[in-house]
């Protein structure tokens, strides 16, 4: 099946710096990335939607100038967490979709963000 | 806005023994309904996917059925072992563009 590599799938920072987190397709071409958040014992909860060469689509309550997310090329979607802080400690999941016309999507393995 | 919703949110079988999780959702206009297994810390992966024209998938020991009308989706997991605990989270699609709206998971923990 289609793989979709995340990283790192576990980063440690300090308050205020920035972290980057990469997901990229190994096999196939993904027009569309979607990236989603989970904290402990809750769903996965869609943060932004990214359309290759174009500006993503974020979700209400989530801040675009916080979660900043490139998608430069067909293979690769990175968000990048501005500034990061405690509250911001979550796991953080990004999806591939490979047929639009039966929506499915690939997962990546997630990356545990813990912000000191 | 579509919801889902999970039931039970926890279970706890011993080995061997059928189980049935439970899924319903809000808004019966579905395009599909995807049942996934995330282990801890982990990501998730595919388990079924149920166009909204059919009525059941089955893989192996799983087995998901689909209602659109009434809103709810079952999977079915026969002659369950240790190796299934995990949560099983149920997602679906209202249209081929839309992204998933997922429930919150079921974790199951079956006892050897």
């Amino acid at each position: 099946g289609a793989v979709v590599s995340q990283h790192p799938s576990w980063v440690i920072c300090k308050s205020g710096t920035s972290v980057k987190i990469e997901c990229r397709s190994l096999d196939f071409q993904a027009t569309t990335m979607f990236w989603y958040r989970q904290f402990p014992k809750q769903s996965l909860m869609l943060m932004a939607t990214s359309n290759e060469g174009s500006k993503a689509t974020y979700e209400q309550g989530v801040e675009k100038d916080k979660f900043l997310i490139n998608h430069a090329s067909l293979t690769l979607s990175t968000l990048t967490v501005t500034s990061a802080h405690p509250e911001d400690s979550s796991f953080y999941i990004c999806s591939a979709r490979i047929i639009v016309a039966k929506n499915i999507q690939y997962f990546g393995a997630g990356t545990r963000l813990s912000v000191l | 806005k579509q919801e889902v919703t999970q039931i039970p949110a926890a279970l706890s079988v011993p080995e061997g023994e059928n189980l049935v999780l439970n899924c319903s959702f809000t808004d019966s206009a579905i395009y599909n309904l995807q049942w996934f297994r995330q282990d801890p810390g982990k990501g998730l992966t595919s388990l079924l996917l149920i166009q909204s024209s059919q009525r059941e998938q089955t893989s192996g020991r799983l087995n998901a059925s689909l209602d659109k009308s009434s809103g709810r989706s079952t999977l079915y997991i026969a002659a369950s072992q240790p190796g299934d605990s995990a949560t099983y989270l149920c997602a679906v699609s209202d249209s081929g563009n839309t992204p998933l709206v997922f429930g919150k998971g079921t974790r199951l923990s079956v006892i050897a």
